[in-house]
């Protein structure tokens, strides 16, 4: 199985604040890498595919960078409905498998 | 709109069974690569088995740590997604997600049910 290592797993940053979260496969990936949005009580939200592409609909603070073993997700300028849980997850191989997570905290 | 709604979740007793239903509305269930994923209270994400589309061959594969006791399936005309899950056990314990697999990649997660909550205690 392919692990995915995400840091940190958790952060507390300030509204405005640039956030970024990595994400580390343990073998090439190439970009088939996806992350969602998790708030409290809720499914995942896909917020970005393909490692960079936005998902239609999701603001543009965010964004996501990276291919191969290495890939970064970023906030920019933290907004108060941002605080939740994020996962990265890839798709190149079966089984599927998700980062550990991180909580985002204002 | 695409929407996805599970039921069925409860409070079972170890070695019990329970079957999990996913309601689909907004395209067709046999038509995608539609999956299973669960999460253990506060913990991360867990795929559990996947149900190809019929132009993929209709194929179920399913997670280690479920083999031999779950069984994912489909009921066509109502468009359905169903987890059997048998001989379960406490690491179960998990609120469970179904999942559209994005053609042509079935792990390509873009829409996700609410979830239901499976408790395995005695």
């Amino acid at each position: 199985d392919i692990q995915m290592t995400q840091s940190p797993s958790s952060l507390s940053a300030s509204g405005g604040d640039r956030v970024t979260i990595t994400c580390q496969a343990s073998q090439d990936i190439s970009n088939s890498l996806n992350w969602f949005q998790q708030k409290p009580g809720k499914a995942p939200n896909l917020l970005i595919y393909d490692a960079s592409n936005l998902e239609t609909g999701v603001p543009s603070r965010f964004s996501g960078a990276g291919s191969g073993t290495h890939f970064t997700f970023t906030i920019n300028s933290l907004q108060p409905e941002d605080i939740a849980t994020y996962y990265c997850q890839q798709y190149f191989n079966v089984p599927p498998t998700f980062g550990g997570g991180t909580k985002v905290e204002i | 709109e695409v929407q996805l709604v599970e039921s069925g979740g409860d409070l079972i007793q170890p070695g019990g069974s329970l079957r999990l239903s996913c309601v689909a509305s907004g395209f067709i269930v046999s038509s995608n690569y539609m999956s299973w994923v669960r999460q253990a209270p506060g913990q991360g994400l867990e795929w559990v088995s996947v149900y190809y589309s019929e132009d993929s061959g209709g194929s179920t594969y399913y997670a280690d740590s479920v083999k031999g006791r779950f069984t994912v399936s489909r009921d066509d005309s109502k468009n359905i997604l169903y987890l059997q899950m048998n001989t379960l056990r406490v690491e179960d314990t998990a609120i469970y997600y179904c999942a559209r697999g994005k053609p042509p990649f079935p792990y390509f997660f873009d829409w996700w049910g609410q979830g239901t909550l499976v408790t395995v205690s005695s």
